[in-house]
């Protein structure tokens, strides 16, 4: 089955640190760029991140640019997110998505996960 | 970086036709061809409709197209199905090397 699968969300205080994962599987990984996306409950989405198939580019949006890192391990067929400095307005799910088309970078396409939650709260 | 402008709802009744449109700028939709359409139940994953302007992905109906002219971009959905509600969101690849959605447009069929 063709899926993208997100895990290690949860609650952690403001200030605090936390690495979510995304395990690709029955489907190409290697060539594609991968984006990060979030929804608070109830509002609209918001890209986050990319990275580039091998790894050599990345991008933020304003909001996490210097605490937030993306990166992947194509040998796990894993993207990853490390969140720092997290500040209550980074609650949200987190959805990681497949680009579309192999090689452009240009927007999330047809495999997205589950989403995760991530709670920032004391 | 600004989100693109959608109207927040459209209605129209089943077997109609609506557009949902969606503004940037020169910087985003006017500059680029990777402007993309999502479909979001509530409470369930966005499921994308229209890539690259106006490429439907495998198993999106026909009724379903895309186009763009200037700085915006258009979602028309023809012969309206009550299956159709849902939120809507575009996005667009910028200048600056990001990605923007717009803020959404739930579309209620009467």
């Amino acid at each position: 089955e063709e899926q993208v699968v997100e895990s290690g969300g949860g609650l952690v205080q403001p200030g605090g640190s936390l690495k979510l994962s995304c395990a690709a599987s029955g489907l190409t990984f290697s060539d594609y760029w991968m984006h990060w996306v979030r929804q608070v409950q109830g509002e609209g989405l918001v890209w986050v991140s990319r990275i580039k198939f091998d790894g050599s580019e990345t991008s933020y949006a304003d909001s996490v640019r210097g605490r937030f890192t993306v990166s992947r391990d194509d040998a796990k067929r894993t993207l990853y997110l490390q969140m720092n400095s997290l500040r209550a307005e980074d609650t949200a799910v987190y959805y990681c998505a497949r680009d579309q088309i192999p090689g452009s970078g240009g927007s999330p396409g047809d495999y997205w996960g589950q989403g995760i939650l991530v709670t920032v709260s004391s | 970086q600004s989100a693109l402008t959608q109207p927040a709802s459209v209605s129209g009744s089943p077997g109609q036709s609506i557009t949902i449109s969606c503004t940037g700028t020169s910087s985003d939709v006017g500059g680029h061809n990777y402007v993309s359409w999502y479909q979001q139940d509530p409470g369930k994953v966005p499921k994308l409709m229209i890539y690259a302007v106006s490429n439907r992905p495998s198993g999106v109906s026909d009724r379903f197209s895309g186009s763009k002219s200037g700085n915006t971009a258009s979602l028309t959905i023809s012969g309206l199905q009550a299956e159709d509600e849902a939120d809507y969101y575009c996005s667009s690849y910028t200048s600056s090397r990001l990605v923007v959605f717009g803020g959404g447009t739930r579309l209620t069929v009467l």
